[in-house]
């Protein structure tokens, strides 16, 4: 979805280093979220943010830090990158007039060497 | 803890079968039933989605059956297509706002 995007697409990193991840939304919403795809798990939530000065873990939250810069960013940062945080990074936002739909980004692929 | 439990983990349908996915909950909190569609390389998009007060709701081919009694839903995909070929995910949320997603089928349409 072009009204929510994620940079970089695809990252390759060695462990140690810390990296973030950037979402920027378009469409307007309050609210954001991050999680992390793996093969056979599903879609996991990190971290959540139902405006600019709210926060919430998720369930997958250690290992992880988040920064809502404003209402249409969103960061995610891997203090310092482990192996097996590789996998498959999305945003999402929601709006709370409609929260139970959910536009995800096109995902961040994040390789730990 | 919240789980939304879903199979199989992977399906294959021959092209103009069938296609059903099976979904369970166990939180009777949870008061939304949406389905989301990725294909590879993209992010997940809501295709279709239930609220408990009804037993079906149909979009075209695409159709939720729910069992509230039974805490299960499933997608049915009629006449599937080669075009249906994804990865499908089962959730649930509540009044918190968070979905609970479902671990997710891989469908495969054979031409």
């Amino acid at each position: 979805d072009a009204d929510v995007t994620q940079t970089p697409r695809n990252r390759i990193t060695k462990t140690g280093k810390r990296i973030m991840l950037e979402c920027s939304q378009t469409k307007g919403h309050d609210r954001m979220y991050w999680y992390r795809q793996d093969p056979g798990l599903g879609l996991r939530l990190i971290y959540y943010s139902f405006d600019v000065k709210d926060i919430n873990k998720g369930e997958i939250s250690d290992g992880y830090s988040v920064s809502r810069q404003a209402q249409a960013k969103f960061s995610l940062s891997l203090e310092s990158a482990i192996p097996n945080q590789t996998a498959l990074y999305f945003c999402a936002t929601s709006d709370r007039r409609s929260y139970n739909e959910q536009f995800f980004g096109p995902g961040t692929r994040l390789t730990v060497l | 803890q919240q789980q939304v439990k879903q199979s199989p983990q992977s399906l294959i349908v021959q092209k103009g079968g069938i296609s059903i996915i099976n979904c369970a909950y166990e939180n009777t909190a949870f008061d939304y039933f949406p389905w989301y569609q990725q294909f590879p390389g993209k992010g997940p998009a809501l295709l279709i989605a239930i609220r408990p007060d009804v037993s079906e709701k149909k979009e075209g081919r695409f159709t939720i059956s729910f069992n509230k009694s039974a805490k299960q839903f499933s997608l049915h995909i009629m006449d599937s297509q080669p075009g249906d070929s994804a990865t499908y995910f089962c959730a649930a949320s509540d009044r918190d706002d968070k979905i609970i997603f479902g671990k997710g089928t891989r469908l495969h349409i054979l031409p």
